[in-house]
């Protein structure tokens, strides 16, 4: 069973406000990624660390930065939320049971920026 | 170049029947093949994952892979309203690599 937490659920801020999105698991995994998805649409992965201190970013251009300071916790930030960002936010941490990877994802912030 | 393709659907079957969902990709070294059920408004959930090629049976999910022809499926046998979702096929493209691609997602309803 996947023990990975995001917080907030859900968030409603200003534009020009400086945000944080939480991610935390306590599975121990190595490697984790954020996602962005609008509503029907495909997820797009914006960061991905594969360990402490390790951070890349990912397919989709993002105006947010992240940090890997403890194996646990991968939190993206925004400096200044734009409607544009409003979107859901996507955390997910993996792992290689006997050699094999399985990525499990946290639930979500939903984002509105106004 | 989309690294992962499905058809997007909708794909409607009638309840009880077997759901057959489809998935491509483009690299072929890719090892490690993943499908993932999203509820509406909720996030991805693995259902099945896959690394060798044929099948893999979990309950009423089949999941099938052939390297050869870049393909992967998932059967849902005696499918039932609450597998109304969109399924995500993802895929670990590349030895060494752990990003994990998805593909768009395919919409599927099952009609009472």
């Amino acid at each position: 069973e996947a023990d990975i937490y995001q917080t907030p659920r859900y968030l409603v801020i200003g534009t020009g406000k400086k945000i944080t999105l939480e991610c935390s698991q306590t599975m121990g995994h190595d490697k984790m990624y954020w996602y962005q998805q609008d509503p029907g649409m495909e997820l797009h992965l914006i960061h991905y660390s594969y360990g402490v201190n390790s951070t890349e970013k990912g397919d989709l251009s993002s105006e947010s930065t992240v940090s890997r300071i403890r194996t646990e916790h991968f939190p993206l930030t925004l400096e200044s939320a734009r409607p544009s960002h409003t979107s859901q936010y996507l955390c997910a941490s993996s792992v290689k049971p006997q050699g094999m990877t399985e990525a499990f994802f946290g639930q979500g912030t939903r984002l509105t920026v106004v | 170049q989309k690294e992962v393709e499905q058809n997007s659907g909708p794909l409607s079957v009638p309840e009880g029947a077997i759901a057959s969902l489809n998935c491509t990709y483009s690299d072929r070294v890719s090892q490690s093949f993943f499908w993932y059920r999203q509820y509406s408004g909720k996030s991805p959930e693995l259902i099945m994952s896959i690394y060798s090629n044929g099948d893999k049976e979990d309950g009423r999910f089949t999941a099938q892979l052939n390297k050869a022809s870049q393909y992967v499926s998932l059967l849902i046998r005696d499918s039932q309203p609450s597998d109304s979702a969109t399924y995500l096929c993802a895929v670990i493209p590349g030895a060494g690599s752990y990003q994990l691609t998805f593909g768009k997602g395919t919409k599927l309803s099952v009609i009472p």
